[in-house]
């Protein structure tokens, strides 16, 4: 089983702030995705990595995927409580079609 | 659109009970997927369906069985319910087998067994 590792697990800040959220791993994968999770919903993609050093932006949220295809962050900017709820990363390998999450951050940003 | 849509939203049940959770899609979607998510625990897969016509085992599935009835649904049934199996059940779908494609979820079941 590959295992994806994330940190921190909970995360509490006041708006504006900025903050990272890792995805760590020891296996390679082909592609890996993020998600926002509301509470009572599921999650929503956020974005898909696929290539080793790939950067994206979304707004106020970027994305980078490690070199070696084995991890990845998120950091947002200037936090808004809008950004509150549950960041998961997955990761998946082409020939295989199942994708691995990470246990989440729950993310918290007080007005 | 309708997305993914998950019946029933909540169940309790008496542990020894069964019951199946529904889940259908309407995106013409391939491939479909049963996750648990417990506290703390991001989400496991409990077992999934590549193409209309095949079913395979994921991390967790034991206490669990899968029908796919046809390329819309996928059903999960619990044969003998345990406390051990309280949990949010998602259902997903993705377009194809390739994990570039985005998972779609629903909106999950919240099953309480006592």
């Amino acid at each position: 089983t590959q295992l994806l590792e994330q940190s921190p697990q909970f995360l509490s800040i006041q708006e504006g702030e900025n903050l990272t959220v890792y995805c760590n791993s020891s296996s390679v994968f082909s592609s890996l995705q993020w998600y926002r999770q509301e509470p009572g919903e599921g999650p929503v993609l956020l974005v898909t990595v696929v290539t080793g050093g790939e950067v994206k932006k979304l707004k106020r949220l970027t994305f980078q995927f490690g070199d070696a295809r084995k991890d990845s962050s998120l950091h947002i900017t200037a936090a808004q409580p809008g950004d509150t709820g549950l960041y998961l990363c997955a990761g998946t390998n082409t020939n295989a079609g199942k994708s691995t999450f990470g246990d989440g951050t729950t993310l918290t940003v007080k007005p | 659109n309708a997305g993914v849509t998950q019946t029933p939203k909540f169940q309790v049940l008496k542990t020894g009970q069964s019951m199946t959770l529904q889940c259908a899609q309407d995106m013409n979607h391939n491939s479909m997927y049963w996750y648990r998510q417990d506290p703390g625990m991001g989400l496991r897969l409990i077992y999934y369906s590549a193409s209309e016509g095949t079913t395979d085992k994921g991390e967790v599935p034991n206490g669990y069985n899968v029908s796919r009835l046809n390329k819309r649904e996928f059903s999960l049934r619990l044969e003998s319910a345990a406390p051990s199996q309280t949990s949010v059940y998602f259902c997903a779908s993705r377009t194809g087998w390739s994990g570039g494609s985005p998972l779609h979820f629903g909106n999950g079941t919240r099953l309480t067994v006592t």
